[in-house]
């Protein structure tokens, strides 16, 4: 089972739509998650970290689910702008590694 | 703040051949890493660094090294180029172990 898993999509969505993407983790020890926005051929950045009360930021909701062992994005209103690849990412400190984990990525793509 | 800079964007190796990818940052952070991201995968972290000096594998070790002689720098070095090097290096930053990691451009690589 990979460390960290996420449904590669693509997500094809209108614009205004609700969308939501989930993501996996393998080790229940794992302390610290983030989802980050990859743009075509550019370098991810953090869009938002992940709190166990669930946050939001905007149109952007995270959700942690410790028992279930998953993450969850929602974006609420859809822009075009908002095509790009969302990647899950999670601390597995407990391995010993002190970086963190990339999933592979969902791809989403809003349509006018 | 110029943030995460890193040399060059583009390089054509052929194989056998070696080179430095350069990676600064000038944000004081203590913890730096590279990462290789091929097409449709998520990242790969291939080494990191906790502080000066101080240097551990990730991943995907083979076929790199790497050195931290100061806080800014943190150089990788590809050693007798294969077509199996050919990705998308990004370089990273943050200031502690659970910190947002900030990414520079990346440097895309093409061993023929």
């Amino acid at each position: 089972r990979k460390e960290v898993e996420q449904d590669p999509g693509p997500f094809n969505v209108p614009e205004g739509a609700t969308v939501a993407f989930n993501c996996t983790y393998s080790n229940s020890a794992s302390q610290s998650f983030f989802w980050y926005r990859q743009d075509c051929r550019k370098e991810p950045k953090l869009l938002m970290s992940v709190y166990s009360s669930g946050n939001e930021d905007g149109r952007f909701t995270a959700q942690l689910n410790r028992a279930s062992q998953y993450i969850s994005l929602l974006i609420r209103d859809s822009k075009l702008s908002d095509s790009a690849t969302y990647l899950c990412v999670v601390n597995l400190g407990s391995t010993g590694r002190r970086a963190l984990t990339f999933g592979s990525g969902t791809r989403l793509q809003v349509q006018p | 703040n110029a943030g995460v800079t890193q040399t060059p964007k583009f390089r054509i190796l052929k194989i056998g051949q070696s080179m430095t990818l350069q990676c600064a940052q000038d944000m004081n952070h203590n913890y730096m890493y590279w990462y290789r991201q091929d097409p449709g995968m998520g990242l790969k972290l291939i080494y990191y660094s906790v502080g000066a000096g101080i240097t551990d594998k990730g991943e995907v070790p083979n076929g790199y090294n790497v050195s931290r002689s100061t806080t800014e720098d943190f150089p990788l070095r590809l050693e007798l180029a294969a077509p199996s090097q050919t990705s998308v290096y990004f370089c990273a930053s943050s200031f502690g172990r659970r910190e947002t990691q900030y990414f520079g451009p990346g440097t895309r690589l093409l061993v023929l």
